[in-house]
């Protein structure tokens, strides 16, 4: 069965610094990743995805993940943390096809001015 | 970009009542939506798989009889919640997808949840 691991329920990075968010998953077969962001009281928004094409996924709000098979992680970063990025961080992980999505359990992160 | 709204936003009913939740696809036509729900500080867990003209799949341990699911058209599913309790507050949230083919990686849209109390 497909599951995801973020480590860390909460990360506080002060503005400015680098921001990390560690999700390692396990699928049987080649996976399918997502993050997504949420912020209070709101749906998800899609940050970026990994579908089997380039390693390195550039999303949106300068985000980037990259897919490492040999670690089976896929952690996102972000080189220079924003007030604005504050929010809750979900990795996803799905096999193909019309399948649902496994959530890890939310990384909270925190930017300190 | 495809849009999926979700209504109500924010539902307060007494315990005992049952409340339906409307999941559309706007621009586009889904033969499958999810539903997840979302209790305070936790992750989203999948309820339920809706696939238009057939019944729902359901998750273990989720009652198919308290979590009505219609899925009646291609772009309109709805999630009632029958004689709804207090435990039952939470912040649900489907998803649509547009089909592609088996294999074929198929994005998921999400609406932007209801958030249900019930007193």
């Amino acid at each position: 069965a497909q599951s995801v691991t973020q480590l860390g329920s909460h990360v506080s990075v002060s503005e400015g610094a680098l921001v990390l968010l560690r999700c390692n998953y396990s699928s049987s077969v080649p996976p399918y990743l997502f993050w997504y962001v949420q912020y209070p009281n709101q749906g998800l928004q899609l940050l970026l995805k990994y579908t089997s094409a380039a390693t390195l996924v550039k999303g949106i709000n300068g985000f980037e993940a990259e897919f490492k098979k040999s670690e089976t992680s896929f952690h996102l970063t972000k080189p220079s943390a924003h007030m604005s990025d504050a929010a809750e961080y979900f990795c996803a992980v799905s096999d193909p096809g019309n399948t649902p999505l496994v959530f890890g359990k939310g990384t909270r992160l925190s930017v300190i001015a | 970009g495809a849009v999926v709204s979700q209504h109500p936003s924010w539902v307060i009913c007494k315990s005992g009542t049952s409340v339906k939740i409307e999941c559309r696809s706007l621009d586009f036509q889904a033969t499958t939506m999810f539903w997840y729900r979302q209790f305070p500080k936790q992750s989203l867990m999948l309820m339920a798989t809706s696939n238009e003209g057939s019944k729902a799949t359901y998750e273990q341990g989720v009652e198919k009889d308290k979590f009505l699911i219609n899925h009646a058209s291609l772009t309109l599913s709805t999630l009632t919640v029958t004689s709804a309790h207090p435990e039952d507050s939470s912040f649900y949230i489907c998803s649509a997808t547009i089909p592609t083919g088996q294999g074929i990686y198929n994005e998921q849209f999400f609406g932007p949840g209801t958030r249900l109390t019930v007193l």
